[in-house]
């Protein structure tokens, strides 16, 4: 069966710090990956999406950025952390949009 | 105008309570439905899938697509605290694409003891 994870469960990060959350699917082979955002009481807020190893689009321009550097990796990375960077970060695979995705636990990550 | 609209609540209930979640949505490509569950803290998981217009019942759970009307629902029948979490609606179009799936904001669900 296939499973994701995805790590650290909480992070709290100073403004200006780097980040560096990784997400990973067993199970699949070519899954598409998706990063989201969840703020406090808010939607799901997609901010990234990969169908397959180095294909990566955008949907939101800010300081985040993503890469795929194996077929069942996704990381999602800042150089320099904001206060508004902080929220539920979410990962999830799928094998087509149309069949629902899987997510991961998330990661709450804190700026200060 | 969003392409999903969903009531955010909060909604609270009595248990035993019979629940309705509803979504709205603009763009007839849309084919498949679904439901995610999502307790304080955790990911949503997928609670139910529907293709098309009609009914799926799973358990306690009830989901509705209406296609005419652009209108789906879950119900939940005899509500139990452990039910108290976020909901989100989810629907995506016919293509394969990785992009199409939309989702709504989701309706906070709290049932009370």
């Amino acid at each position: 069966s296939q499973t994701i994870h995805q790590w650290p469960a909480t992070l709290v990060q100073p403004v200006g710090s780097p980040l560096s959350l990784e997400c990973t699917v067993e199970g699949t082979s070519n899954p598409n990956l998706y990063w989201y955002r969840q703020a406090a009481g808010r939607g799901l807020q997609l901010l990234f999406y990969s169908v397959g190893i180095g294909q990566i689009s955008s949907e939101v321009p800010q300081n985040l950025s993503a890469s795929r550097p194996q077929d069942r990796q996704f990381i999602l990375s800042s150089k320099k952390l904001l206060l508004s960077d902080s929220g539920f970060y979410l990962c999830a695979w799928s094998a087509a949009a149309n069949y629902g995705y899987t997510f991961g636990s998330g990661t709450r990550l804190t700026v200060v | 105008q969003k392409e999903v609209e969903q009531d955010p609540g909060p909604l609270s209930v009595p248990e035993g309570a019979i629940v309705s979640l509803n979504c709205t949505y603009s763009n007839s490509a849309f084919q498949y439905f679904m439901w995610y569950r999502q307790y304080s803290r955790k990911g949503p998981e997928l609670l139910m899938y529907t293709y098309s217009s009609g009914n799926k019942e799973d358990g306690r759970f009830t989901a509705q697509v209406d296609k005419s009307s652009k209108y789906i629902s879950l119900f939940i029948r005899d509500s139990q605290p452990s039910d108290s979490a976020t909901y989100l609606c989810a629907m995506s179009g016919a293509s394969g694409s990785a992009r199409q799936l939309t989702f709504g904001s989701g309706t906070q669900l709290t049932v009370l003891p």
